[in-house]
């Protein structure tokens, strides 16, 4: 299997711009989570779905971030509109059980 | 919710020295995982370990649920170990939801 996939790598945008981050989970993994790395915050759980179902997204910072989960094999975080603290590395994870497998992440840079 | 808290927070190894890192947690867990996050942000699964002790080439890990901790033994050290350790745990009975990382632990592991 290709593992967790995530796009794009990189992207540096302007304040108040949209972003939209992609995840495709590894195939039969039935929970997906986003999470998002900071150096002041380490690694933190934004929102997990089980079966594509929204579980838990009390980690979501704030209205400017939702995220969906239309089919089993594709996931979106968009942040709208987009601020500088929002610059972070964003993960996407996936398991079928217990152990769980992370892409390599979406490094965001928000000027 | 359950607290993790990792030591030492930063380590600084000769090449070929051994060390034991640790996880300490506030609750009783179901799941357990030691992380390595290596200079490049990517983060790889070592072990899925709730209880009990495994072992895996110069890695082993250590569980005592009872107690609340787990230890990620590294032996005969190399370059390539360096980057962030991080242990992660899941509290409750349910088999799905959230891992709560802790902050990691930072080797560096001088040649």
């Amino acid at each position: 299997d290709a593992g967790v996939i995530q796009s794009p790598r990189h992207e540096v945008t302007e304040m108040g711009q949209e972003v939209t981050l992609r995840c495709k989970p590894i195939s039969g993994h039935n929970s997906l989570f986003w999470y998002r790395q900071t150096m002041m915050r380490g690694l933190e759980l934004l929102i997990y779905f089980n079966n594509n179902v929204p579980i838990d997204d009390s980690g979501m910072p704030e209205d400017r971030f939702s995220a969906k989960m239309p089919n089993a094999s594709f996931s979106t975080l968009k942040i709208q509109p987009s601020e500088p603290r929002d610059s972070a590395v964003y993960f996407c994870a996936s398991s079928q059980g217990n152990t769980i497998y992370f892409g390599e992440g979406s490094w965001l840079t928000v000027v | 919710g359950i607290q993790v808290e990792q030591s030492p927070p930063d380590l600084i190894l000769q090449e070929g020295a051994n060390s034991t890192l640790r996880c300490n947690f506030s609750d009783s867990v179901n799941n357990l995982q030691w992380f390595h996050q290596n200079p490049w942000g990517q983060l790889i699964n070592l072990f899925y370990i709730p209880s009990g002790t495994k072992q895996n080439g110069r890695l082993s890990a250590t569980t005592v649920a009872t107690e609340r901790y787990s230890l990620l033994y590294i032996s005969s050290s190399q370059t390539t170990d360096s980057g962030v350790y991080f242990c992660a745990v899941r509290g409750g009975s349910s088999n799905t939801g959230k891992l709560i990382f802790g902050q990691g632990t930072t080797l560096q592991v001088k040649p």
